[in-house]
């Protein structure tokens, strides 16, 4: 198994410019999470889903974020328009019982 | 949701030395797992233990469910051991979805 994929590795992109985030999780793991880790606020949940249903999505951090799961292989995360303060490494994780997390995004809006 | 505290934040051992991180966790937890995040950036999943205790090679933890704590032992540290072990939960309003405390910084030296 390739484990949790994650798409671009690394994205540098101009503030006001819409960002997209590709997730590919491990096939039969029907729980997909989206993370965000920065220095000052550690690792937040920003949304979750089950079986490819939004269960949770109280922690993305506005309007701007916006996440969708179209089937059980590919989940991608948007944000639009990109702010400098939203430069991050955002994680995806999906889990059977255990987490197995992708290698990140690392996103810095310029 | 559920508060996740961990303690000490930083840690220095030489090699060869062992070490016990410590989790408390606010609330009654249906899940609770132990990460180590490497020097470039990796979250590795190294143990999901609500409770009990388990063991792998030279980790091994302990949950305490009535007493709301985790502890992970690393014994006969590595330089490898280096990075941040983070303590995640989850209570049983959220699902699966992962409260991560703030983190232990470990440093091993030669």
């Amino acid at each position: 198994d390739a484990g949790v994929i994650q798409s671009p590795r690394h994205e540098v992109t101009e503030m006001g410019q819409e960002v997209t985030l590709r997730c590919k999780p491990i096939s039969g793991h029907n729980s997909l999470f989206w993370y965000r880790q920065t220095m000052m606020r550690g690792l937040e949940l920003l949304i979750y889903f089950n079986n490819n249903v939004p269960i949770d999505d109280s922690g993305m951090p506005e309007d701007r974020f916006s996440a969708k799961m179209p089937n059980a292989s590919f989940s991608t995360l948007k944000i639009q328009p990109s702010e400098p303060r939203d430069s991050a490494v955002y994680f995806c994780a999906s889990t059977f019982c255990g987490y197995t997390f992708g290698s990140g995004t690392r996103l810095t809006v310029v | 949701g559920i508060q996740v505290e961990q303690s000490p934040p930083d840690l220095i051992l030489q090699e060869g030395a062992n070490s016990t991180l410590r989790c408390n966790f606010s609330d009654s937890v249906n899940n609770l797992q132990w990460f180590h995040q490497n020097p470039w950036g990796q979250l590795i999943n190294l143990f999901y233990i609500p409770s009990g205790t388990k063991q792998n090679g030279r980790l091994s933890a302990t949950t305490v469910a009535t007493e709301r704590y985790s502890l992970l032992y690393i014994s006969s540290s590595q330089t490898t051991d280096s990075g941040v072990y983070f303590c995640a939960a989850a209570d049983g309003n959220s699902g699966y979805a992962l409260n991560f405390g703030k983190g232990t910084s470990l440093l091993v030296t030669p």
